[in-house]
């Protein structure tokens, strides 16, 4: 148990609707990270948050969005859902800003997305 | 052409195999260089990560970086029936002031037979 914990673990919608996955990192943790994994792409980076503030974007589109909150617990949020958006959505967390290996991510468990 | 390139596999080995699992990089400003392992169902836990050229072991496993050759591996000795899983390099490199990005190889699935 990596420690980051993510809600919901499933989560079934249909094309055109909103949700919203949830992380809450380790203890003590004050950067986190969305990740998008799906078979054809891989693991990819969409965004890291780092105490509050949005520190660093990768292939995130723009009907995604995230957020960290005061107590450091992130949401990240996707609109106008499409179908090719099914994947499974990583969260992980970290000590600190920057985002490299000895800075070590753990990771939860995931959300598994389908959009119907 | 990619930035990290892997195999996808699947792997099927017997248990007691040497595993030897790879990864081909062409951008030269990645410095760190990761193993994850995936198990079904569960997020990547960090296995090793290098910084330099050459070889770094841990228990079984052991991790080679060639610059030089932009390649990296992953070798597993006498590989169990737990190691089964999707094994995934990663690498980083600066990405804006004191920030860095990950990079991730699409993983590499092996399967230990008992």
């Amino acid at each position: 148990d990596s420690g980051v914990t993510q809600t919901p673990k499933h989560l079934i919608t249909a094309t055109g609707q909103r949700v919203t996955l949830r992380c809450s990192p380790r203890s003590g943790d004050l950067s986190v990270y969305w990740y998008q994994q799906s078979l054809d792409q891989g693991l990819q980076f969409l965004i890291q948050y780092y105490n509050g503030e949005e520190r660093a974007k990768g292939n995130i589109l723009e009907r995604f969005s995230a957020q960290q909150f005061p107590d450091l617990h992130s949401e990240l949020n996707l609109s106008s859902l499409e179908l090719g958006d099914s994947a499974l959505y990583f969260c992980a967390s970290s000590p600190g800003t920057r985002l490299a290996a000895y800075n070590e991510q753990f990771f939860g468990p995931g959300t598994r997305l389908t959009v119907l | 052409q990619k930035e990290v390139e892997q195999d996808p596999g699947p792997l099927s080995v017997p248990e007691g195999a040497i595993v030897s699992l790879n990864c081909t990089y062409s951008n030269s400003a990645f410095q760190y260089f990761m193993w994850y392992r995936q198990y079904s169902r569960k997020g990547p836990e960090l296995l090793m990560y290098t910084y330099s050229s050459g070889n770094k072991e841990d228990g079984r496993f052991t991790a080679q970086v060639d610059k030089s050759s932009k390649y990296i591996s992953l070798f597993i000795r006498d590989s169990q029936p737990s190691d089964s899983a999707t094994y995934l390099c990663a690498m980083s490199a600066k990405s804006g002031g004191s920030n860095y990005k990950l990079t991730f190889g699409k993983g590499t699935l092996l399967t230990v037979n008992p």
